[in-house]
């Protein structure tokens, strides 16, 4: 089994753009697509990018999502920060042992 | 609009059994394939389970916490996916999720599922 490795945490101020990794532990981050959601506080996962760099319908182009095979990892890059984006944000992805691996999540303070 | 909505939660000792259902709405149910993701309270996201749709033989998988103890069901004719746990352990306390797998990745509300004596 793979895992994927997020920071706990991160904060910025409004306005600013911010990054969140995600770090594949084995097997290549550009073999299996990665998604992100955003979890606010008492609500439901919603998916704000798929297939490694694929917007939803509705997601503001604020969003984006990249994949670095020379670091084995994804990221999340949100620019000009809102104070709604503020929420845990989890990547995921697969292989073909294991449909659905979730990244341990990184909590966004939006200061 | 797409909508899942989970029911079914509640309190359960351990030992015991509990059914979770999620009604679809809003798109194709029976073309997708169908997962149950939990989260325990203050915890991150697991997976729980997928089931496939009929041209992959409704096949099913389980995270190694829950293989033996849950199953995962569905019905087509009725839009709704199901969950059957049993021998619970206070560990399983958790909100479940359904959700269709990606890329077609909706969520539904969650239902909070509490096992303890």
């Amino acid at each position: 089994n793979f895992m994927l490795t997020q920071p706990h945490s991160v904060s910025e101020s409004p306005g600013k753009t911010v990054t969140i990794s995600c770090t594949r532990s084995s097997g290549s981050i550009a073999s299996n697509y990665v998604q992100w959601y955003q979890q606010r506080p008492g609500s439901a996962p919603t998916t704000v990018i798929y297939e490694d760099n694929q917007r939803p319908s509705g997601v503001p182009d604020r969003f984006s999502g990249s994949i670095d095979s020379s670091s084995n990892s994804a990221s999340l890059t949100i620019s000009g920060l809102k104070t709604e984006d503020e929420a845990d944000y989890y990547c995921q992805s697969y292989d073909s042992s294991n449909p659905r691996v979730f990244g341990g999540g990184t909590k966004l303070t939006v200061l | 609009e797409v909508q899942l909505v989970e029911s079914g939660g509640g309190l359960v000792q351990p030992g015991g059994s509990l059914r979770l259902s999620c009604a679809a709405s809003g798109f194709t149910f029976s073309d997708h394939y169908m997962d149950w993701v939990r989260q325990a309270p203050g915890k991150g996201l697991e997976w729980v389970g997928r089931t496939r749709n009929k041209a992959n033989s409704y096949t099913t998988e389980y995270a190694a916490s829950v293989k033996g103890r849950f199953t995962i069901s569905r019905d087509d004719s009725k839009n709704s996916l199901y969950l059957q746990m049993n021998s619970l352990k206070t560990e399983d306390t958790a909100v479940y999720y359904c959700a269709s797998a990606p890329p077609f990745d909706y969520w539904g509300q969650g239902t909070l599922v509490t096992v303890s004596s």
